[in-house]
């Protein structure tokens, strides 16, 4: 089966500081997305950067940037300059083989303290 | 709409009713999904609706669960004979065929008491 593995239960930054949360996957695909959303306590689930696995860049989108390695199937994502409101769950998603339908890991709770 | 909504946005239920929830995705999205998310945990896949094909079930936890989607839109996940394990947040999200990524809803807080 395929499987998603965020191996950070929970994180703690400093407000300012930068902090890169882990994402392993594991997907037969060989062109796919892979997405970082965020939860915060409204519940609400917003994608924060998506990459896609044919592109050597990596994704950046402000302070949210990835690290993907496709052939070790590692996609972190690095958030500089933390601020309060990036408190949230973080979700690690890559989808099923041959469908649109994503699977998520198991999250990372992130902290950032003043 | 803007947005894919959510309602009830929480409900409280006793043990052995039957309960719906309902999503409305964003207008021409073809792909409805519902997830089920666990105190503290991670997304459950439950069920996937893509545009008039059959839709993907296999996420269903037991037969007491059941989601249909009337005329491609709004969908209605049927939780029957609720249980204390059935509470949770389900999600609802939507998405344009072959277009990455989803569009969430608030979700409903289920409890079962």
């Amino acid at each position: 089966a395929q499987t998603v593995t965020q191996s950070q239960p929970e994180m703690s930054v400093q407000e300012a500081e930068t902090v890169t949360l882990s994402c392993t996957y594991d997907t037969s695909e060989n062109n796919y997305y892979l997405f970082w959303y965020k939860q915060p306590p409204s519940r609400q689930m917003i994608l924060v950067i998506r990459q896609e696995a044919y592109k050597q860049q990596n994704a950046t989108e402000n302070r949210f940037s990835v690290n993907f390695q496709k052939a070790a199937k590692s996609f972190s994502l690095k958030i500089s300059d933390s601020q309060l409101g990036d408190t949230a769950m973080y979700f690690c998603a890559s989808p099923t083989y041959n469908t649109d339908k994503l699977i998520f890991g198991t999250g990372t709770r992130l902290q950032v303290f003043p | 709409g803007a947005g894919v909504s959510q309602s009830p946005s929480n409900k409280v239920t006793e043990k052995g009713k039957d309960v719906e929830l309902r999503c409305d995705p964003i207008s021409g999205h073809t792909a409805l999904y519902w997830y089920r998310q666990s105190l503290g945990q991670g997304l459950e896949f439950l069920i996937y609706f893509q545009g008039n094909s059959a839709p993907d079930k296999s996420g269903l936890p037991s037969d007491r669960f059941s989601a249909e989607r009337t005329g491609g839109s709004v969908s209605t996940l049927t939780i029957q004979r609720t249980q204390q394990e059935d509470s949770a947040v389900y999600l609802c999200a939507s998405s344009l065929s072959g277009a990455p990524g989803y569009t969430f809803g608030s979700g409903t807080r289920l409890t079962v008491v």
